[in-house]
């Protein structure tokens, strides 16, 4: 079975651009999941999204946003980069309820 | 005093010997908890998880005990192996879906 798929692997974008990251989730899995890290504040949570549907946010500003397609593929968007959006952006897949989510292996975003 | 439940950022432990990782969560309402393996230039990887109703579970060298009281979680790693060297970060939810991750801990296997 594969696993959580996330492209690309890296990216470098200049400050004010925007950027579209992309997470397949392991097949059958409904819920997917993004999260930031970074070394100073660690793994922070982004948003959730079920069944195409936001379930929850993280506090981010809203040039953060997302959205999950049928097929339970998502997508994150970062507008008007900044360099503090410097960071590992991971995604976790689970089915959906309290169960074992799994990360895909990121995709390093530098803005300079 | 004890130490029990101390956050250490790392440790170093001998090839051999058992690892325990510690970690304080924040949320009374949360009622499911993971521990997560981050080794570099990866994404965190599932080693074992535990509900608020059990407070012990094992796996295959790893055991994970919850004490719900003192909203502590532990990790126990027997016989560490150098590929056991890597980041460790505990992860806690509750009925936001929400996983809430705390700071982590290197784990450092001397050989």
């Amino acid at each position: 079975k594969a696993g959580v798929t996330q492209t690309p692997r890296y990216l470098i974008k200049t400050r004010g651009q925007q950027v579209t990251l992309s997470c397949s989730p392991i097949s059958g899995h409904r819920s997917v999941s993004w999260y930031q890290q970074t070394p100073g504040q660690g793994l922070q949570f982004l948003f959730e999204y079920f069944s195409e549907t936001q379930r929850n946010k993280g506090n981010f500003p809203g040039r953060f946003s997302g959205r999950q397609f049928s097929n339970s593929r998502s997508e994150m968007n970062v507008s008007t980069l900044e360099l503090g959006d410097s960071a590992l952006y991971l995604c976790a897949s689970s089915l959906g309820g309290k169960g074992e989510a799994f990360f895909g292996q990121g995709t390093r975003l530098t803005v300079v | 005093g004890e130490n029990v439940g101390l956050h250490l950022p790392t440790l170093s432990v001998q090839e051999g010997d058992n690892s325990i990782i510690n970690c304080a969560y924040s949320n009374s309402a949360s009622d499911y908890f993971i521990w997560y393996k981050q080794e570099s230039g990866k994404g965190p990887q599932f080693i074992i998880d535990i509900r608020s109703n059990m407070d012990k579970r094992q796996g295959q060298r790893v055991t994970v005990l919850l004490n719900k009281t003192v909203k502590h979680l532990s990790l126990q790693i027997a016989a560490t192996q150098p590929g056991d060297s890597a980041v460790y970060f505990c992860a806690e939810m509750g009925n936001d879906y929400k996983l809430s991750f705390g700071a982590g801990t290197t784990v450092t296997v001397r050989a």
